[in-house]
């Protein structure tokens, strides 16, 4: 079953612009990772942030984590035609693997 | 560093045959994970190995099996392919529980079962 829910599914933007995606999760859980997946091919990590944690930074990701609300964001600042690509956020559940939301679509134009 | 490997990297099969994918994690890494990828399910977990022991199992068939050796690299097997098995297979790799770390991901495989 699917863990984690992004919004929106598919994301149009400009070069220059901002993209802020939101995944949506059902139980407690002791990290949320981003994941980006270039068309058809394997993931590749992003960050992690663990439930203790209310924001984190990485060039020009920015991930915030609202455990109360059961959800997170990834912000995209100063997009690139090369930030093209699926995202998806991934949950741990107590004893298993990680669970994969079904991705956002972002579409860098320039 | 190499990175994760799979093979082969496209198949393609008939119903009622099998297949077995292969998976090499990253020099070092002792978890392997695998997740079937498609367009109506997205990303699903498959199983996790970790020293040559299956960890966790998700909610596929007993036609689904794996297999880790001693060397860390992992192979899984389909059964009796259906339709909709077609599917990109990646294969992750991760230090060693992961839960708390970044899972590596190979380039897939992708499987068409006509």
């Amino acid at each position: 079953s699917q863990q984690g829910e992004e919004d929106p599914q598919a994301l149009s933007i400009q070069e220059g612009e901002n993209a802020t995606m939101n995944c949506s999760y059902k139980t407690s859980i002791n990290n949320l990772q981003w994941y980006r997946q270039n068309s058809g091919r394997g993931l590749v990590h992003l960050i992690l942030i663990r439930s203790n944690e209310r924001e984190k930074h990485s060039g020009r990701l920015r991930v915030t984590l609202d455990t109360s609300k059961k959800s997170s964001s990834l912000l995209i600042t100063a997009s690139r035609a090369a930030d093209t690509a699926s995202y998806f956020c991934a949950t741990d559940q107590a004893g298993t693997a990680l669970i994969f939301g079904k991705g956002t679509t972002l579409s860098v134009s320039s | 560093k190499a990175g994760v490997t799979q093979t082969p990297r496209y198949l393609i099969k008939t119903r009622g045959q099998q297949v077995t994918l292969s998976c090499s994690p990253i020099s070092g890494h002792r978890s392997v994970s695998w997740y079937q990828q498609t367009p109506g399910q997205g990303l699903q977990f498959l199983f996790e190995y970790f020293s040559e022991t299956q960890r966790n199992k998700g909610n596929f068939p007993g036609r689904f099996s794996g297999r880790q050796f001693s060397n860390s690299r992992s192979e899984m097997n389909v059964s009796t392919l259906e339709l909709g098995d077609s599917a990109l297979y990646l294969c992750a790799s991760s230090l060693v529980v992961t839960n708390n770390n970044e899972q590596f991901f190979g380039p897939g495989t992708r499987l068409t079962v006509l």
